[in-house]
C-alpha cells in the first residue's frame, strides 16, 4: 500500500522567512495530494492541493510542486507569520475508491 | 472543517466500557472516512464508507472497532471494552462522491478518554 514520508519533523522559522515541507510518497498510481494545517485542539483543514497533472500550484502565500518522476512534493510557505504556526499534514491518494494515506506532520513555529 | 459535525467533543470512558462517536456529513456527501490521531502522531486510516457500505476497512483494528453509515442518520465509529491505549482524537471526514482526487473535509474531532 501507499506510505508517505514527511520532512522536518518540527520546523523553526523568523517572521517573514519562508518554510519548505517535503513529502515522499511510495505509490506511483497515487494522483491527488492534499495538505492540512492542523490547530491544537482543533480538525485538519485543507490549505492547498495539487493533482498528477500539474507540477506546481499556488495561492497567495502558499505554493505546492509536484515531482511525479521523482515521486516528491512541497509545500512552500513564504513571508511566513506567527498565525501560520500549527501541524503540517500531507497525504496522498492511491487510487480510486480509497482514503488518503497522511505523513507524519511538521510543526511549524514561527517566532516574531 | 465547517458541515461536518462530530459528537461528542470529549468522551471519558472507563475500561470495558463502550465508546460511541457520531459524524454528520456535510450536507450532499455521501462518503465518509474515520481516521485515528494518537498524541504527537499523523492521521492513521481507519475505515471509508459509503451510505450502507464499508468501502475500505483496512485500517481498523480486527477486533472490538465497528463502523457505519446507515441510510439514515449519521455514521457511527464503536469501540467496544476500550482500553486505555484506545485514548487518542478520532476524525471523521466526508466528501461529495469517492476516488481518487476528490477534496475531503474534516470535522472538529472526537477526543476520547480511557481512564
Amino acid at each position: 500500500g501507499e506510505n508517505v514520508e514527511q520532512h522536518p519533523s518540527t520546523l523553526s522559522v523568523q517572521e517573514g522567512d519562508s518554510a519548505v515541507i517535503k513529502c515522499t510518497y511510495s505509490d506511483s498510481a497515487s494522483n491527488y495530494f492534499p495538505w492540512y494545517k492542523q490547530e491544537l485542539g482543533k480538525g485538519p483543514q485543507l490549505i492547498i492541493d495539487i493533482r498528477s497533472n500539474v507540477g506546481e500550484k499556488k495561492d497567495q502565500r502558499i505554493a505546492v510542486t509536484l515531482n511525479k518522476t521523482a515521486k516528491h512534493f512541497s509545500l512552500h510557505i513564504t513571508e511566513t507569520q506567527p498565525e501560520d504556526s500549527a501541524v503540517y499534514f500531507c497525504a496522498a491518494s492511491r487510487q480510486a475508491g480509497t482514503a488518503l494515506i497522511f505523513g507524519k506532520g511538521t510543526t511549524l513555529s514561527v517566532s516574531s | 472543517n465547517a458541515g461536518v459535525m462530530q459528537n461528542p467533543r470529549h468522551l471519558v470512558r472507563r475500561r470495558g466500557q463502550e465508546a460511541r462517536l457520531r459524524c454528520s456529513p456535510m450536507k450532499g456527501h455521501s462518503h465518509v472516512y474515520w481516521y485515528r490521531q494518537l498524541p504527537e502522531e499523523g492521521l492513521k486510516f481507519m475505515v471509508y464508507l459509503q451510505k450502507e457500505n464499508i468501502i475500505d476497512e483496512s485500517g481498523m483494528p480486527k477486533e472490538r472497532f465497528s463502523a457505519e453509515f446507515p441510510k439514515e442518520g449519521p455514521s457511527i465509529l464503536r469501540i467496544q471494552q476500550v482500553v486505555r491505549g484506545d485514548s487518542a482524537a478520532y476524525f471523521c471526514a466526508s466528501s461529495p462522491k469517492g476516488g481518487s482526487g476528490n477534496t475531503i473535509y474534516f470535522g472538529e474531532g472526537s477526543w476520547l478518554t480511557v481512564v
